[in-house]
């Protein structure tokens, strides 16, 4: 069964707009950490952030933020004020600490900043 | 964070031909990941390779088709076996980093089956 849902394919969003992409979960363990890659067109794979399943707030870091809503087992990203270098394939990944301890990917957001 | 280069960067092969993947990592690390993702899809972990053991494989991955190395806790090793075309993805290398909040990936291996 699919345990990471991003539901929306593409995304287009205005240069200098945020950006809101998002993903569900499903687990049962209490322990997890959901994260944030960012795949370029050349297909590296860039780790953007980190939010665990037993952090009190929300990770932030830089113009990256995470909605992590636990009890809707949401962690969304939101990118603000996006530049043209933004433009990206966005996957949302989790890893179980007590149940394999290996990473899942969404199936990933292709976001288009327009100029 | 953790340096991790592989090689070949990209290759074109045969169909019944094998390919195998260098995963060089910077500093010491104990577990890590090959993950495939094939043209246009999200990545798929094929296994996992922790140092001193046998390899974990994922179901709808064998052994025999992607046999893989561990000799030490920086290098690994991914063949792609018996190639065909239905191979041609690209090929990551992953390690966790100082703790499990951390995972970072290779480059990628871009294989084109012919």
């Amino acid at each position: 069964a699919q345990k990471i849902t991003q539901t929306q394919p593409g995304m287009f969003v205005q240069e200098k707009e945020a950006v809101t992409l998002d993903c569900t979960y499903d687990t049962s363990d209490p322990s997890y950490g959901l994260f944030w890659y960012k795949q370029p067109s050349s297909g590296e794979m860039i780790f953007l952030i980190y939010q665990g399943s037993y952090d009190q707030q929300n990770a932030t870091e830089g113009r990256y933020s995470l909605n992590f809503q636990k009890a809707r087992k949401s962690a969304n990203l939101v990118i603000s004020a996006s530049q043209l270098g933004d433009s990206a394939m966005y996957f949302c990944a989790m890893r179980e600490y007590d149940n394999n301890n290996d990473m899942r990917f969404g199936a990933g957001t292709r976001l288009t900043v327009k100029p | 964070s953790a340096v991790i280069s592989q090689k070949p960067s990209r290759d074109i092969c045969q169909r019944g031909t094998s390919l195998t993947i260098q995963c060089q990592v910077d500093s010491q690390v104990t577990m890590m990941f090959w993950y495939r993702q094939q043209p246009g899809q999200s990545l798929t972990l094929i296994a996992t390779a922790n140092q001193g053991s046998e390899a974990t494989y994922e179901s709808g991955f064998v052994i025999d088709k992607f046999p893989i190395s561990r000799p030490n806790l920086t290098f690994s090793t991914l063949t792609v076996s018996n190639m065909s075309p239905e191979d041609s993805s690209i090929y990551l290398c992953s390690v966790e980093g100082g703790s499990p909040t951390e995972q970072y990936f290779g480059p990628g291996t871009r294989l084109t089956v012919t």
